[in-house]
């Protein structure tokens, strides 16, 4: 049973280009985390989706971010004209349900690296 | 708030020293207290979810207990290879699902 995939696994970008970042559940998991982990910072909550839905955006920050889990397809988080402040290791996180007592499980991050 | 404080923030050990990690939160209705490793470079791996005070879970060398304000991951003869970094979050009831992680506490365990 194959884990969480993200890709790509190392993006590069400069100031004001647009990044997208790419997560595939757990097979049979239908519920996706996104968090930041910043250079000595610990991990961060960011978003929570659903099928088709955004759960919890609370930990987005107001502009630049969006994500989104279509029917088909991995969960996208994008963040348009990036800056420096946005070099980070971008994880994503699966459970199977909805209660919040499932374990969540994490993928092996993209570092986005701004120049 | 929900918080989650952990200490030490870095531990170094001998092979075959045991000690104990410490994982203080405040959190409102705690739906469930878990513990990951993760090593440089990679993602976190899960190890434990405890959900009540005085549960207790073990993993070959890891054991995890739970009390209502603290959480200790107690590592009993340490190998070289349990070097890592080791994080604690919590779920609590007023939040949707997302964990709360505390800062971590590296280890590192000497031959």
């Amino acid at each position: 049973n194959a884990g969480v995939m993200q890709n790509p696994r190392h993006l590069v970008r400069r100031r004001g280009q647009e990044a997208r970042l790419r997560c595939s559940p757990m097979k049979g998991h239908s519920h996706v985390y996104w968090y930041r982990q910043l250079p000595e910072e610990g991990l961060k909550f960011m978003v929570y989706l659903q099928k088709e839905n955004i759960i919890d955006e609370s930990g987005m920050p107001k502009e630049r971010f969006s994500a989104e889990f279509p029917k088909e397809g991995p969960s996208i988080l994008r963040i348009q004209q990036v800056v420096r402040g946005d070099s980070a290791a971008y994880f994503c996180a699966s459970s199977p349900g909805s209660s919040g007592y499932n374990e969540q499980f994490f993928g092996p991050g993209t570092r986005l690296t701004v120049l | 708030e929900d918080q989650v404080t952990q200490s030490p923030e870095a531990l170094r050990l001998q092979e075959g020293e045991s000690s104990s990690l410490n994982c203080s939160y405040t959190v409102s209705g705690l739906r469930g207290l878990f513990w990951y490793r993760q090593d440089p470079g990679k993602g976190p791996e899960f190890l434990f979810t405890l959900y009540s005070a005085g549960e207790e879970k073990e993993k070959e060398r890891l054991k995890a207990t739970l009390t209502k304000k603290e959480s200790f991951l107690h590592i009993t003869a340490p190998k070289p290879e349990d070097s890592a970094t080791y994080l604690c979050a919590v779920h609590g009831s007023s939040n949707t699902g997302k964990l709360i992680f505390g800062q971590g506490t590296t280890l590192q365990v000497k031959p």
